[in-house]
């Protein structure tokens, strides 16, 4: 089955600087990327995605990279704020499901 | 509206108790998806249902059983839990079950099994 390793598991930024949240996967059949965010006490929340057919996606102050030979993709927040700090988790679609990374502990210090 | 609503939020029984908890979304999805997860993990999948038919259990111990009693609404029933069944339980939608389509979660429901 599908594999999703993520790293780094915690990265603190200062304030305006950017994150770089990077995941890799095994199943060359994922077609579907999705990335959340995870606030204390609250579900995950969809904050950007990417298919397959895609190479790069951004909204705002976030985007988010797709290399389909290499089979990783990465998160980038630029400009980060103090509410961007959450958990964040990346995931890969294969065969109906979504499988998850570890997770990723995201503090912003202002 | 993306929201998926799960009641109750938080929810204390004992290992002899039945109980269950509720999700329901009006985005007119047809899959719907319950999670499990411990402090520190990410969510791992316990059943899919798509068209209000189960089409994935996750090898989940018979104490926990869902119901989908239309396409607006997912119940998991619980009865005779153990203290390690404590976990934020995730309900979750989507337009459907393929590749390629975003899943929507609730809020959760904290569950403690004393």
């Amino acid at each position: 089955g599908e594999n999703v390793e993520q790293h780094p598991s915690t990265l603190s930024v200062q304030e305006g600087d950017s994150a770089v949240i990077k995941c890799t996967y095994s199943d060359s059949a994922s077609n579907y990327f999705p990335w959340y965010k995870q606030e204390l006490g609250k579900g995950p929340q969809l904050i950007i995605d990417i298919r397959s057919n895609v190479g790069e996606k951004k909204d705002q102050r976030i985007a988010v990279t797709l290399n389909k030979t290499a089979k990783h993709f990465s998160l980038h927040i630029t400009e980060t704020q103090p509410e961007d700090s959450a958990v964040y988790f990346c995931a890969a679609s294969s065969w109906d499901k979504l499988v998850f990374g570890a997770g990723t502990i995201l503090r912003v210090k202002s | 509206d993306t929201e998926v609503t799960q009641t109750p939020k938080h929810l204390v029984m004992g290992m002899t108790n039945k109980k269950s908890l509720k999700c329901e979304q009006h985005m007119g999805h047809r899959a719907m998806y319950w999670y499990k997860q411990k402090a520190k993990k990410p969510p791992e999948l316990m059943f899919v249902y798509s068209y209000e038919k189960l089409s994935i259990n996750e090898s989940v111990p018979s104490r926990f059983s869902p119901e989908c009693p239309n396409s607006s609404l997912l119940n998991l029933h619980l009865h005779a839990l153990q203290p390690e069944d404590s976990a934020l339980y995730l309900c979750a939608s989507s337009r459907d079950t393929g590749d390629n389509t975003e899943a929507f979660f609730g809020q959760g429901t904290r569950l403690t099994v004393v």
